[in-house]
């Protein structure tokens, strides 16, 4: 059974960074992309970037190169995404879902359930 | 802002026909792909590249492409359709990924 299992909840203040996880299972996690997606509350779904565990290609949507970093370990089948210093529009769920091989634009067949980040001083 | 525009919402009468649009540049190069999230939820796919349904999605979802507009159709909408759906495709540079505003659909 493939399975995204993304880590806890967390509540930070500005300016501190943050590393969350998202780890595959159930299916080869080096060959299929690993997307990331932000959720503000009330709001919709955002396209953040994506990255091929296998060679490590990553990819930013323009809204957020240079604000996060993107990366995975393929020897412990994780994707992460990094924060250097949080603001409190940073307040959002982030998604980690699984892109085919073929299509780094998305096509998400299997989804995480989702971090809550809580940027507040 | 987006580069793939949905209209905010659509209401249907149970059991009648629904038809959400996508429209977007990229979409005359690449397929849609379609999601559906309830409140509380994680999306879930319903429909990929031409009009392709995972399993375990209904037999009602379907989707379809004509120039820069994609299109989810439900067909005999259910209670349990009523949702937030949103579109994902390339973006204009065709490197990237990108989704769209959304919208919420009321079943009546």
């Amino acid at each position: 059974e493939v399975q995204l299992v993304q880590s806890g909840a967390e509540v930070k203040k500005p300016g501190e960074s943050l590393k969350i996880s998202c780890k595959g299972s159930g299916y080869s996690f080096p060959n299929y992309w690993i997307g990331w997606v932000r959720q503000m509350p009330g709001k919709g779904l955002e396209w953040m970037g994506i990255v091929f565990p296998g060679d490590s290609d990553t990819r930013y949507s323009p809204s957020f190169q240079g604000q996060v970093t993107i990366s995975a370990d393929k020897s412990f089948n994780s994707a992460y995404l990094q924060w250097s210093s949080l603001k409190a529009s940073d307040t959002a769920i982030y998604y980690c879902a699984r892109g085919p091989p073929h299509d780094y634009g998305g096509n998400f067949d299997y989804w995480g359930q989702g971090t809550l980040v809580t940027v507040s001083s | 802002s987006s580069e793939l525009t949905q209209d905010p919402a659509v209401s249907v009468a149970l059991g009648q026909t629904v038809r959400i649009t996508c429209q977007g540049d990229s979409l005359r190069s690449y397929y849609a792909s379609w999601y559906q999230q309830k409140p509380g939820q994680a999306p879930v796919l319903v429909i990929y590249g031409k009009n392709n349904r995972p399993s375990g999605i209904p037999d009602r979802f379907s989707g379809s492409s004509s120039g820069n507009t994609a299109s989810l159709t439900i067909t005999g909408a259910q209670a349990e359709d009523e949702a937030d759906y949103y579109c994902n495709s390339r973006d204009s540079s065709g490197r990237r990924g990108v989704f769209g505003t959304g919208t919420k659909v009321n079943v009546l």
